[in-house]
């Protein structure tokens, strides 16, 4: 079974700076997708970023970008110019291609002072 | 949008009751999940579901089984509660293929006593 690992349960940025949340997974496969998906308190879990294993660009999405470091089975999101309404519990999920399951981390809590 | 409801954002229920958590999407997704959340352990898979009256065993089915009678509704059924059950449980759905994206419901809390 694949294994997803966030290490950092919590996260404190200033509003405007930039933030990076980390995740490692483990899997022996080449082909599979990572995700990462944001909980707001209000609990409605949203996509913030898809990443495809075969592709080597790194995907972004506006003030949200990833460094996906394929060999060592990293997969991290960076939030840039930090808004209050990114405070959210923010989770790291992985795919097999040819699999439904998705397998998430622990989750990292972000929080953004004003 | 996508659009995934389900049923009760709270619910209190006692030890040895039979709960039923309904989830309905409204984008004709095939496949269907359920999952638990819990502090530090992130999202687990109860059950999922590709089709209706199809379904398969996530990583934690134990103690709960699971109805997909339209393309719409999946269902999740506590058939004894117990108060290792009390969580937050997530429904979700996305289109075959694969290679989709999960759409969440609001989530349901659960306290058993």
């Amino acid at each position: 079974a694949q294994t997803v690992t966030q290490s950092q349960p919590e996260m404190s940025v200033q509003e405007a700076e930039t933030v990076t949340l980390s995740c490692t997974y483990d899997t022996s496969e080449s082909d599979y997708y990572l995700f990462w998906y944001k909980q707001p308190p209000s609990r409605q879990m949203i996509l913030v970023i898809r990443q495809e294993a075969y592709k080597q660009q790194n995907a972004t999405e506006n003030r949200f970008s990833v460094n996906f470091q394929k060999a060592a089975k990293s997969f991290s999101l960076k939030i840039s110019d930090s808004q209050l309404g990114d405070a959210a519990m923010y989770f790291c999920a992985y795919r097999s291609a040819d699999d439904y399951k998705l397998s998430f981390g622990a989750g990292t809590t972000v929080t953004v002072r004003a | 949008d996508v659009k995934v409801t389900q049923s009760s954002r709270y619910l209190v229920k006692r030890t040895g009751e039979k709960v039923f958590l309904e989830c309905v999407q409204d984008m004709d997704h095939e496949n269907m999940f359920w999952y638990r959340q819990d502090p530090g352990l992130g999202l687990r898979l109860i059950y999922f579901s590709y089709d209706v009256k199809m379904k398969e065993k996530g990583d934690i089915p134990e103690g709960y089984s699971v109805s997909r009678e339209k393309k719409e509704r999946f269902s999740l059924i506590l058939e004894s509660a117990s108060t290792n059950q009390t969580s937050m449980y997530l429904c979700a759905s996305e289109a075959s293929g694969g290679q989709e994206t999960q759409y969440f419901g609001p989530g349901t809390r659960l306290l058993v006593l």
